[in-house]
């Protein structure tokens, strides 16, 4: 399996802080896409990163990807609460579907 | 900004019944999906489907699903008969072929 497995599984900052996960994978990718899902609800599209990228940025947004060590990261800056949620990778080989990780829960308190 | 949607957010159905579950993706979108995520699982691959056929189906995909693109907006998701471990919530998604995909908000299905 593919699957991307992110760390840790739950993270409580201070509103203002950063907030830093990780995902490791474990067959080469065509690209590696983030999701945030508040409770109950569907699956919002962050931001995606193809296999010749290493970093990209999206507002307060910057994901990172190491293909060597098959591993990306996710740092949301200046956080607000707001941004409580669970944040998904998912990882696309060259098949069209997306492999899902059991995801990190982001507690931001004011 | 264009969305996914998808009807209704809530089926409760009896074990064995046949349910439809609707999507409507994104207008220009040649790429479609259904997933589902079962309660505090992960979610979970069902089916991908581009140019009017099905391209890719896990194994969760059995003869008891099927999809159909019955107009130019309309996508669906077919469970024959009903079992109990087929309560999820589902997923539908769309891509315009850049590699994105965009969910919709779900629909939350109830087998009893």
């Amino acid at each position: 399996s593919q699957q991307g497995e992110e760390d840790p599984q739950a993270l409580s900052i201070q509103e203002g802080e950063n907030a830093t996960m990780n995902c490791s994978y474990k067959t080469s990718i065509n690209n590696l896409q983030w999701y945030r899902q508040n409770s109950g609800r569907g699956l919002v599209h962050l931001i995606l990163i193809r296999s010749n990228e290493r970093e990209k940025h999206s507002g307060r947004l910057r994901v990172t990807l190491d293909t060597s060590k098959k591993s990306s990261s996710l740092l949301i800056t200046a956080s607000r609460a707001a941004d409580t949620a669970s944040y998904f990778c998912a990882t696309e080989a060259n098949d069209y579907k997306l492999s899902f990780g059991a995801g990190t829960t982001v507690t931001v308190r004011a | 900004e264009p969305e996914v949607t998808q009807t209704p957010s809530h089926q409760v159905t009896q074990m064995g019944q046949e349910v439809i579950l609707r999507c409507v993706p994104i207008s220009n979108h040649l790429y479609f999906y259904w997933y589902r995520q079962i309660l505090g699982q992960k979610v979970e691959f069902l089916v991908s489907f581009y140019n009017n056929e099905i391209s890719e189906k896990s194994e969760i995909f059995d003869d008891q699903f099927s999809v159909e693109r019955p107009d130019g907006s309309n996508f669906t998701l077919k469970i024959r008969s009903t079992k109990l471990e087929d309560s999820a919530m589902y997923f539908c998604a769309s891509g315009g072929g850049t590699g994105e995909q965009y969910f919709g908000p779900g629909t939350r299905l109830t087998v009893t």
